[in-house]
């Protein structure tokens, strides 16, 4: 199985400042038929749903505010939120989707400081 | 707006058995892979099982297998998770999710399942 690690387990950022969550997965998410890094961002506020962000690794769903990026390639990805919001506060889980079973990460909770 | 809603969940005793239901509107799923993602009270998110656009293919995590079956009716726009032989260990919010191919960009809003004594 594909074991994600996420790091920090949370932090704590100022509105304004930068967040950034890594991802270590125990195995290349790195397709070599297409190219393409299976690993997709979520982001869960309290009481919702998980929501997506970012899949193949760095392309950022329809609607998402472009101060999210996911960058990386392999086995190590980061999720950068450049300018913290207090509306970011949440949960934010990496995700493999290269093999079954699909895996998340342990996820990473970002607070305002 | 592409919406899908879970019902189905409820207190059961360990051994019994529950289906889940997951309808979709706003769009058809009979292109979508379809899943099956739970939460336990206060962790993360645990995938446990999905289902190919036609049926045709069905993967469950190895904690499941042989307990719970996943499937769908396209006619009806919904798929469901037939669960047996439940444990405590089952208990958790259960979400349906769905994507083309494995990407799951539209996600219900979960039904509780709980199992207990």
């Amino acid at each position: 199985d594909f074991v994600m690690t996420q790091s920090p387990d949370s932090l704590a950022v100022s509105l304004g400042e930068r967040a950034t969550i890594n991802c270590k997965s125990s195995r290349s998410v790195l397709s070599s038929a297409d190219n393409k890094n299976y690993l997709a961002w979520f982001q869960q506020k309290p009481g919702q749903p998980p929501k997506l962000l970012i899949y193949w690794a760095s392309t950022r769903e329809s609607g998402v505010p472009d101060r999210f990026s996911g960058s990386g390639s392999g086995t190590d990805f980061t999720l950068t939120i450049s300018s913290l919001q207090a509306e970011d506060v949440a949960v934010y889980y990496c995700h493999q989707y290269h093999s079954d079973p699909l895996t998340f990460g342990g996820g990473t909770k970002v607070e305002i400081k | 707006e592409r919406q899908l809603v879970e019902s189905g969940g409820d207190l059961v005793q360990p051994g019994g058995s529950l289906r889940l239901s997951c309808a979709a509107s706003g769009f058809n799923i009979d292109k979508y892979w379809m899943n099956w993602v739970r939460q336990a009270p206060g962790k993360g998110l645990e995938w446990v099982s999905n289902i190919r656009s036609d049926g045709s293919e069905k993967i469950y995590v190895d904690s499941v297998k042989g307990r719970f079956t996943i499937s769908r009716d396209n006619a009806k726009n919904s798929m469901y998770l037939q669960m047996n032989s439940l444990r405590a260990e089952d208990t958790a919010v259960y979400y349906c999710a769905g994507g083309t191919g494995w990407i799951m960009d539209v996600w219900g809003r979960g039904t509780l399942v709980t199992v207990s004594s």
